[in-house]
């Protein structure tokens, strides 16, 4: 079956620190990866989208960026943190043929 | 207009009570809907999957598409205060992997 992972769970960063959260996924291959944002009590907030090994897609401009260095790991970077870049950030994958898509368990990220 | 509207509720009934959570979308080409529940602190988990317009029954589960007036909903009968929890409605055009539209959720309490 297929598993999905995310660290860490939580964080807490200074403002203009530098950011790198992972995702790694298990038991499928060549899967669609995506990276959300959820601020509290909002809906979800498409960040990047990955179709294959250093494909990236950013869906909104922002000072974070996504890379893909291998088929099933998915990381989210950033050089220096906002104080609006706090949220529960959210990676998930597809299948190419399906759009169901399964999430991790998320990383709380408080920028300070 | 957003292209998905979903009530925030907060959504509070009594444990037994049947609940409807509903969506509204404006893009007539979606043909795939899924509900997702998320409880709080944890990632979304994929509760109902549809194609087209139609019900679809769970369990105490039971999804509706009515393409005709962009509505969907999710019913849930015999509510329980395991329940509890935050629900996302999305939806898609293409059974391609890509990408889906997520309302902003509905929080829902059932109170025992």
């Amino acid at each position: 079956s297929q598993t999905i992972h995310q660290w860490p769970a939580t964080l807490v960063q200074p403002v203009g620190s530098p950011l790198s959260l992972e995702c790694t996924v298990e038991g499928t291959s060549n899967p669609n990866l995506y990276w959300y944002r959820q601020a509290a009590g909002r809906g979800l907030q498409l960040l990047f989208y990955s179709v294959g090994i250093g494909q990236i897609s950013s869906e909104v401009p922002q000072n974070l960026s996504a890379s893909r260095p291998q088929d099933r790991q998915f990381i989210l970077s950033s050089k220096k943190l906002l104080l609006s870049d706090s949220g529960f950030y959210l990676c998930a994958w597809s299948v190419m043929e399906v759009d169901t898509q399964y999430f991790g368990p998320g990383t709380r990220l408080t920028v300070l | 207009q957003k292209e998905v509207e979903q009530d925030p509720g907060p959504l509070s009934v009594p444990e037994g009570a049947i609940v409807s959570l509903n969506c509204t979308y404006s893009n007539s080409a979606f043909q795939y809907f899924m509900w997702y529940r998320q409880y709080s602190r944890k990632g979304p988990e994929l509760l109902m999957y549809t194609y087209s317009s139609g019900n679809k029954e769970d369990g105490r589960f039971t999804a509706q598409v009515d393409k005709s007036s962009k509505y969907i909903s999710l019913f849930i009968r015999d509510s329980q205060p395991s329940d509890s929890a935050t629900y996302l409605c999305a939806m898609s055009e293409n059974n391609q992997g890509g990408k889906l539209i997520f309302g902003q959720g509905t929080e829902l309490s059932v109170k025992p």
